[in-house]
């Protein structure tokens, strides 16, 4: 089974500082890992994934996330905020090239000026 | 390609009634998802297909719920009768099974059950 844990529901930035979205994943086999972003009343657009490659992954608008291992984590950072990032970010694991996507609850992101 | 096409984009109904969600793969994919998003739950897999047939419906939450893939480009999730507890944004997704492992997502829709 897979399970995905995003820790925080709710995470808030200035403008212009450090963005880092936490995920966690729980996978029996090496997982798959995707970063997805939400915009208000829009359907999810893939930010980047991992698929056993590099473990440094580069998606888009700037954002990044380093695959782990041993923490079992893959989390997303952006070095500098944007008010347009404000929006909702989902992680999500699966166990291979075509299998389905398990989600994490979550995290809104919250650009303040 | 104008990418996942779901329709209608916002339905309101009675409770008890019947509701039909539509959607429209992007060409050439030929895996196809439904999700149901809720605060509480967050994103659920209901069902997904594989070349038109239905490969893991053990999402779907009750008999109530019935999904179908008629044919390559289009499927359809009904909800026959409807509970409030069904609100809900239904997305539709599809993917290719080839070397892209991204799956698109449609804009969904917003179902208010009332």
């Amino acid at each position: 089974a897979q399970s995905v844990t995003q820790l925080g529901s709710h995470v808030s930035v200035s403008e212009g500082a450090l963005v880092l979205l936490r995920c966690n994943y729980s996978s029996s086999v090496p997982p798959y890992l995707f970063w997805y972003v939400q915009y208000p009343n829009q359907g999810l657009q893939l930010l980047l994934k991992y698929t056993s490659a590099a473990t440094l992954v580069k998606g888009i608008n700037g954002f990044e996330a380093e695959f782990k291992k041993s923490e079992t984590s893959f989390h997303l950072t952006k070095p500098s905020a944007h008010m347009s990032d404000a929006a909702e970010y989902f992680c999500a694991v699966s166990r291979g090239r075509y299998s389905t996507l398990t989600f994490g609850k979550g995290t809104m992101l919250l650009v303040s000026p | 390609d104008a990418g996942v096409i779901q329709s209608p984009r916002h339905e309101v109904t009675e409770m008890g009634q019947e509701v039909t969600l539509r959607c429209k793969p992007i060409s050439g994919h030929n895996s196809l998802f439904w999700y149901r998003q809720t605060m509480m739950r967050g994103l659920e897999l209901l069902i997904y297909f594989n070349n038109n047939v239905p490969i893991d419906d053990s999402g779907m939450p009750e008999d109530r719920f019935s999904a179908k893939m008629p044919n390559a480009s289009f499927s359809t999730l009904k909800i026959q009768p409807s509970e409030p507890r069904d609100s809900a944004v239904y997305f539709c997704a599809s993917q290719s099974t080839g070397s892209n492992t991204e799956a698109f997502f449609g804009q969904g829709t917003r179902l208010t059950v009332v």
